[in-house]
């Protein structure tokens, strides 16, 4: 049973790019959480997608957006990229009715 | 608003010696309450979660945690400390699928 992957494991970007991040749920789940998670800090939570919508969003600019596609894949999108946005971020999976999210490895983003 | 607190950012035991890390919570319902641990360069893997079902919770690698409503805590424990346990562990709380996370506490064990 494979469990929630994360794709690219690594990125380099220069401020003012964007980028995509891809997530693949844990078999199973319908929802799925996106974190940043800055050095040193806890994850902070972006925003949650349920049946292709974004259901809860955390305090983050528009800058960030995301998509949910019909196989509960998801993207997250950070537009004009700032230093600031360098973190590991994270995705998580999980079925609406449930609390537990389970966590993929991560995309480290590095902002040059 | 729910929230976690985790007392101490860094904490360091001795091989053998019990293993203690700190959460306290607050929140305005009944909580989901979990914890994690985060080794180097990883994701965050669950070691236990808290759901109302039992109040003392035990979860893998040897790791339990007592819920105390009336001290709004929620510490994680491990009688004997391995070198293997040194990580980075976040406690959680969630309502309605909104997980909000304390800073950390980084383990160190000590040979």
């Amino acid at each position: 049973d494979a469990g929630v992957t994360q794709s690219p494991t690594h990125l380099i970007k220069t401020r003012g790019q964007q980028v995509t991040l891809r997530c693949s749920p844990k078999s199973g789940h319908d929802t799925v959480s996106w974190y940043q998670q800055a050095l040193g800090q806890g994850p902070q939570f972006i925003f949650q997608y349920y049946e292709e919508e974004e259901r809860q969003r955390g305090n983050f600019p528009d800058r960030f957006s995301g998509h949910q596609f019909p196989n509960y894949s998801s993207e997250l999108n950070v537009n004009a990229l700032l230093l600031g946005d360098s973190a590991l971020y994270l995705c998580a999976s999980s079925l609406v009715a449930e609390e537990t999210q389970y966590f993929g490895p991560g995309t480290r983003l590095l902002v040059l | 608003a729910q929230s976690v607190t985790q007392l101490g950012s860094h904490v360091s035991v001795s091989e053998g010696a019990l293993v203690l890390l700190r959460c306290n919570y607050s929140s305005s319902v009944p909580p989901y309450l979990f914890w994690y641990v985060q080794y180097p360069n990883q994701g965050l893997q669950l070691l236990l979660k808290y759901t109302s079902a039992a109040t003392l919770v035990k979860g893998i690698n040897g790791f339990e945690a007592e819920f105390k409503k009336s001290e709004t805590s929620f510490h994680l424990t491990k009688p004997s400390a391995h070198m293997s346990d040194a990580a980075e562990y976040f406690c959680a709380v969630s309502y309605f699928n909104d997980m909000r996370f304390g800073a950390g506490t980084r383990l160190t064990v000590k040979p």
